[in-house]
């Protein structure tokens, strides 16, 4: 099983809104990621954990806010966002050791800021 | 600075019409090279992991390739299906023993019947 799942699959919301994205994995991974992708882009990486704790912040504002409250899930909770913010957010995981370093990544949440 | 550059950036095709896909990588401790497919409005679908030049892959109609700065998806009588946008990334040393996956910016496969 190499799925990585994202809930929800779209969310719209104002721009005074608080709202969470959610990404739960079972293959084991300790090296999670948050990806945000824009149309026609590459993803863009935002945030990664290692083994529970932030390892990798790309300078991200503080509306968005990672947390990862164990193994298998990684939330991303979004408070005051900006209508440029709308974008595809993926989430991607990875064994953190060993041989095999591919990333499986999610479906992704279609959000769009109004 | 670690980069990955894709070209070309569109291919049009038509079905059987053979091809290949570049990516070329600079990167400090590469641990890795990944091809992904993304369709529109999805997530990545892994494909391949190469780790060291020589090496190749294969699936179905596809076969990726690796040298020591670049690596190629050949695309063997391509199919509608096979149209999406191909991902090339990789696994650098940096951030850690987690690393970085750095993306390149993707070409765009169209297959015409």
């Amino acid at each position: 099983d190499t799925e990585v799942t994202q809930t929800p699959k779209h969310l719209v919301m104002g721009m005074t809104n608080k709202k969470s994205l959610k990404c739960e994995q079972h293959m084991g991974h300790r090296a999670m990621y948050w990806y945000k992708q824009k149309a026609k882009k590459p993803p863009e990486l935002m945030f990664v954990y290692s083994y529970e704790k932030l390892s990798i912040n790309e300078s991200v504002p503080s509306r968005f806010s990672p947390e990862c409250p164990n193994s298998s899930l990684l939330n991303l909770h979004l408070h005051a966002l900006q209508p440029e913010d709308s974008a595809l957010y993926l989430c991607a995981s990875r064994q953190a050791h060993g041989d095999n370093t591919e990333a499986f990544f999610g479906q992704g949440t279609r959000l769009t800021v109004v | 600075e670690d980069q990955v550059t894709q070209s070309p950036e569109a291919l049009r095709l038509q079905e059987g019409e053979s091809s290949s896909l570049n990516c070329s990588y600079t990167v400090s401790g590469l641990r890795g090279l990944f091809w992904y497919r993304q369709d529109p409005g999805k997530g990545p679908e892994f494909l391949f992991t190469l780790y060291s030049a020589g090496e190749e892959k294969e699936k179905e109609r596809l076969k990726a390739t690796l040298t020591k700065k670049e690596s190629f998806l050949h695309i063997t009588a391509p199919k509608p299906e096979d149209s999406a946008t191909y991902l090339c990334a990789v696994l650098s040393s940096y951030g850690g023993s987690q690393g970085n996956l750095i993306f390149g910016k993707g070409t765009k496969l169209s297959v015409k019947p």
